[in-house]
């Protein structure tokens, strides 16, 4: 079945940097755009990144833009979030979701991705 | 580009209706028909229930339904059950450089 399983989070301090995984499998990775989104503790959601479906262009909140950068391998199934310059305020859990107009699905189970010092 | 607004509490008795409103502007839902419904219970991730306004995934109870009148979509759930107690989130494609925009998010309470 069409399944979305991140991996990659961890504690980190304020500064550090952090490389987040999504690993898809029961659909062709290639034909979709790919996002991330987060959830701080008791917060509502939040887009952080998406990416096209070759990978040929990337779009970014403007919270993580020049610190984060999204892309993709499609010969591996994988979407990957690397997050330098991290803060405080970036804690959250982290989904990736496959991306059609207008929609999210499926969601991973997310990761979750605590800075502090 | 600022978040679309939703009641933060919304709650019934088993049986009911309710219905969970998200308000835009002309910049997302009052232009495109990509409004998409999300539930998630506590510790889950979202998942999708409506897209395009009203269209429910394979799967979803025909109890949730959604709808959209000017800049303000809705979302419906009639014969309120005990699972139905979520947070509710809504999104739409919007035209700033985001290119879609959450809802701050209900929490339904049965």
């Amino acid at each position: 079945q069409v399944q979305l399983v991140e991996s990659g989070g961890g504690l980190v301090k304020p500064g550090g940097s952090l490389r987040l995984s999504c690993a898809a499998s029961g659909f062709t990775f290639s034909d979709y755009y790919m996002t991330w989104i987060r959830q701080a503790p008791a917060k509502g959601l939040e887009w952080v990144s998406y990416i096209t479906d070759i990978g040929k262009a990337q779009y970014y909140a403007d919270s993580v833009k020049g610190r984060f950068t999204i892309s993709r391998d499609n010969a591996e199934n994988s979407l990957y979030l690397q997050m330098n310059s991290l803060r405080a305020e970036d804690t959250a859990v982290y989904y990736c979701a496959r991306r059609r107009a207008g929609r999210f699905d499926p969601w991973g189970q997310g990761t979750l991705v605590t800075v502090s010092s | 580009q600022s978040a679309l607004t939703q009641p933060a509490s919304v709650s019934g008795s088993p049986g009911q209706s309710i219905t969970i409103s998200c308000t835009g502007t002309s910049s997302d839902i009052g232009t495109y028909n990509y409004v998409s419904w999300y539930q998630q219970h506590p510790g889950k991730a979202p998942k999708l229930i409506i897209y395009d306004v009203s269209n429910r995934p394979s799967g979803v109870s025909n109890r949730f339904s959604g709808s959209k009148s000017g800049n303000t979509a809705s979302l419906t759930i009639s014969g309120l059950q005990a699972e139905d107690e979520a947070d509710y989130y809504c999104c739409s494609y919007t035209t700033t450089t985001t290119l879609d925009v959450f809802g701050t998010g209900t929490k339904v309470t049965v």
